[in-house]
């Protein structure tokens, strides 16, 4: 199985800060990686797809980057709706594997 | 808009075998080219994918848990199901339907249903 692994597991920011974060495949998976929002109780939130594709309706301060083995997600200015975990995916093997997930608080 | 709903039991024993459903509303279950895919998440940790079935029935499981799971699609009711047989307290989780968008290759979770909490306790 690919692992992914996140970092920081979890980040504490301000209204305006910009923040990144990381997600590492254990082997490469060239752009084959997804990014999703979770909020408790919400139903998750597809936020970026193939590594920097941002998907329909969300907010361009989200943007994602990398290839091989080492992406990003960045919030160019975190909004207080943002407060949420992020989780990475990838799809490039089966079984499709999900990073740890990154919380991000005030 | 499309939206998913999940819906089962909330409390299971130990040994006997969940059944979850999804209802799909504001489209149709049987077209475009989607998958349908459950996932879940234990207390505290991350996603676990469990499998996903496309409109022509085809399924494609987790191998942790193929031995277990089955996933089905009724068209007649829109709606997809889970399966999943000899639950143990590990199975304890919130267990999401999504559905799976994409092409060659670049497959993504473009929607997800809000989680139904099951508990595997005696």
């Amino acid at each position: 199985d690919i692992q992914m692994t996140q970092s920081p597991s979890s980040l504490s920011a301000s209204v305006g800060d910009r923040v990144t974060i990381t997600c590492r495949a254990s082997q490469s998976i060239s752009t084959f990686l997804n990014w999703y929002q979770s909020k408790p109780g919400m139903a998750p939130q597809l936020l970026i797809y193939a590594a920097s594709t941002l998907q329909s309706g969300v907010p361009s301060r989200f943007s994602g980057g990398g290839s091989g083995t080492d992406f990003t997600l960045t919030i160019s200015s975190l909004q207080p709706e943002d407060f949420a975990t992020y989780y990475c995916q990838q799809s490039y093997g089966t079984p499709i594997t999900f990073g740890q997930g990154t919380r991000l608080e005030i | 808009q499309v939206q998913l709903q999940e819906s089962g039991p909330g409390l299971m024993k130990p040994s006997q075998t969940l059944s979850l459903t999804c209802t799909v509303s504001g489209g149709s279950v049987s077209s475009g080219n989607y998958y349908w895919s459950w996932i879940r998440q234990h207390p505290g940790k991350g996603l676990e994918w469990i499998g996903y079935i496309y409109t022509s029935g085809r399924t494609y499981y987790n191998a942790s848990l193929k031995s277990r799971t089955t996933i089905s699609v009724d068209s007649s009711d829109n709606q997809f199901s889970l399966k999943l047989s000899s639950l143990t307290a590990a199975d304890t989780a919130v267990y999401y339907c999504a559905r799976v968008s994409g092409s060659k290759g670049y497959w993504y979770f473009d929607l997800w249903g809000r989680g139904s909490l099951v508990t595997v306790s005696s």
